[in-house]
Order: C-alpha cells, then structure tokens, then sequence
C-alpha cells in the first residue's frame, strides 16, 4: 500500500543525545514536510524540502536538520536533544510544493527527551 | 502575523448536525483545508476550498468566505466515529500551510 513510513513510532531519549528520525514515501511526491504538534498548538513546520537536493526552513527550526538526497527519503535530525523537543512528530508529503495539493501524513513518531 | 482560531472543543450529540467555524489572517491566501485527526492518529484530508461558496461531500461540507476570512465545515447525521479533532489550514502566499490548534469534538449518544 502506498503511503509514508516514519520511524521509530515512539522512542525515549536522553537530552543531549542525537536521534534521527526517519520518512520514507513511496508515491513519488516531490515535496516533503516534518511537522511537530503539540497539545494546545497546530501543527508546526520544522523544514520542508519543495523537490530532492533542496531544502528549506519552517516555522520552528532551531535545533533540528534535514536532508534530501533522493525522492524518497526524508530524515529529521536532532543534533542535541532537549526536553522541550518532546513532541509528537509527522512528516508529510505532496505532489509538489508549489500547489495546493492534499497532504498525506505518516503515522506519526512520539518522542520523548528526558 | 499569521493566525487561524477555531473553537477548542465542542460536544454534539448523535445523529445531529455541528458546525465548526475557522477564521484566519494569513499573508496570502491559496485555499483553506479541512483534516480530521482522530486520538493518536495522522491527520486525514477533509476538504479544500479556493473559491467563496459550499462544497459537499456526503455527511460534510465546507463553506469558504474569503471576504471574511472565513470558513465553516459542517457535519451532518453525526456518528460516534466523527468524534475527532478537525483541523483548519490555509494555504499561504508561498503555499506553506498555517494551521489552527483544532477544534475537539465529541459526540455523545
């Protein structure tokens, strides 16, 4: 079944460490999306990529990187992380980012920094 | 700055029709989206509206008034499954999606 993959679905982490957090798709979308949500607040955009090779900045992006190196895969970094990184992340995709076409969310990663 | 409110949370009871209202102050405007997400779920795609007007889709519609930087999606013949979060968005200048913290609703029997 088409669709995007996250991992891990739930993972509990140290502060201070680094943990990357995966996406795959497999519907050839060009534009991806990592989202965080947090009770009482909407969805946030951490980075977006609009195609493969590109990327690019959100709302809340401290702390956190990207890459895009191929179609499919979309990985979310925290280089060191923090209690208040504790969150629930999605990441997301669409046909292209210059349209307003549906967004297709994965299953979501619940992660928490003690 | 960029801003969408909606309601909380809001209770219905089976069987009856709600309402959920959304308004936004957005730099640009290309479309307002309508997501349900259930308890620990992804968010899933409702609705798209670009143009002033309603749009129907069995039990839910969505109506859009750009004028009034509004939009209201509407749930009719209420399930118990339709007890979600409904999550507002629009779609920017740069087509970023901003999006509302959701409205809770519960339905009762």
């Amino acid at each position: 079944i088409a669709g995007i993959t996250q991992a891990p679905t739930s993972q509990i982490l140290a502060a201070g460490r680094r943990m990357t957090l995966r996406c795959t798709q497999d519907m050839r979308h060009n534009a991806m999306y990592w989202y965080r949500q947090d009770l009482g607040l909407g969805l946030r955009l951490i980075h977006y990529s609009n195609t493969a090779g590109t990327t690019g900045k959100g709302e809340v992006p401290d702390g956190y990187s990207v890459s895009r190196a191929n179609t499919d895969d979309f990985p979310l970094t925290l280089a060191s992380a923090v209690p208040s990184q504790t969150s629930v992340y999605f990441c997301a995709s669409r046909r292209t980012g210059g349209d307003t076409g549906e967004l297709f969310f994965g299953e979501g990663s619940r992660l928490t920094v003690l | 700055g960029q801003n969408i409110d909606q309601p909380t949370e809001m209770t219905a009871t089976e069987g009856a029709i709600v309402q959920i209202n959304c308004t936004y102050q957005t730099s640009g405007f290309n479309g307002l989206f309508w997501y349900q997400q259930h308890a620990g779920e992804a968010p899933t795609f409702l609705s798209y509206n670009v143009l002033d007007g309603l749009e129907e889709k069995g039990r839910f519609s969505s109506f859009l008034s750009r004028s009034k930087g509004y939009s209201y999606l509407l749930l009719k013949e209420l399930q118990m499954k339709d007890s979600a979060s409904y999550l507002c968005a629009v779609a920017d200048s740069n087509y970023q999606l901003i999006w509302g913290a959701g409205t809770k609703l519960i339905i009762k029997p």
